[in-house]
């Protein structure tokens, strides 16, 4: 996968901790998104941002928080972790907005989040 | 609300044998339909987008098509080293900025 880094690759979270998962593009791509993959279901929105300063919910966006103060970051934040944010986090970036001409999305490699 | 559907959820072939696997969507105003290739531990891989009805497009052994209620991605002759699952997703005029997928198909192909 070109250009998109998630930290960390795995990790191990109490109830109630807190935790931030990074993901960094270098293809100075406007718009970045996570989703969360869990078994049975496709891949779900939790936040995305079409530009720095930008950004907006999606499909599940309780429990976590986004913030894009650069180009090329986009962090998750999960606020007080619970066992059912126990997923695969992924992020995604791209030129533009999804469905714009000519538009790749790249992901990640992916976060994998216990929490016990 | 969008929503997309795969089948069949899983699919075992012998290495050569052709065959499709279908993505049934229901958006309001589709925007573009993409199909990703995702290996255990590893992030969806990019193969196609597709934005208008009649629309195809190929790589390799993969074509993938369009009509107003689905697309189809067939596999010709394929070889194991296409076994992976297949996601399906669309972006609508409708809703968040995002994709919005289905659950995948798993494709296994036999030696």
């Amino acid at each position: 996968n070109a250009g998109v880094t998630q930290t960390p690759k795995f990790q191990v979270l109490k109830t109630g901790q807190s935790m931030t998962l990074q993901c960094a593009q270098d293809m100075n791509h406007e718009y970045m998104s996570w989703y969360r993959q869990d078994p049975g279901m496709g891949l779900r929105l939790i936040h995305y941002s079409v530009g720095a300063g930008i950004t907006d919910q999606g499909e599940v966006p309780n429990g976590y928080n986004v913030s894009r103060s650069t180009t090329e970051d986009f962090p998750l934040r999960l606020l007080s972790a619970a066992p059912s944010q126990t997923s695969v986090y992924f992020c995604a970036s791209s030129y533009s907005r999804p469905g714009t001409g000519g538009n790749t999305i790249y992901f990640g490699e992916g976060s994998w989040l216990t929490v016990v | 609300e969008d929503q997309v559907t795969q089948s069949p959820e899983a699919l075992r072939l012998q290495e050569g044998e052709s065959s499709s696997l279908n993505c049934s969507y229901t958006v309001s105003g589709l925007r573009g339909l993409f199909w990703y290739r995702q290996d255990p531990g590893k992030g969806p891989e990019f193969l196609f987008t597709l934005y208008s009805a009649g629309e195809e497009k190929e790589k390799e052994r993969l074509k993938a098509t369009l009509t107003k209620k689905e697309s189809f991605l067939h596999i010709t002759a394929p070889k194991p080293e296409d076994s992976a699952t297949y996601l399906c997703a669309v972006v609508s005029g409708g809703g968040a900025d995002g994709l919005t997928f289905g659950k995948g198909t798993h494709l296994i192909i036999q030696p």
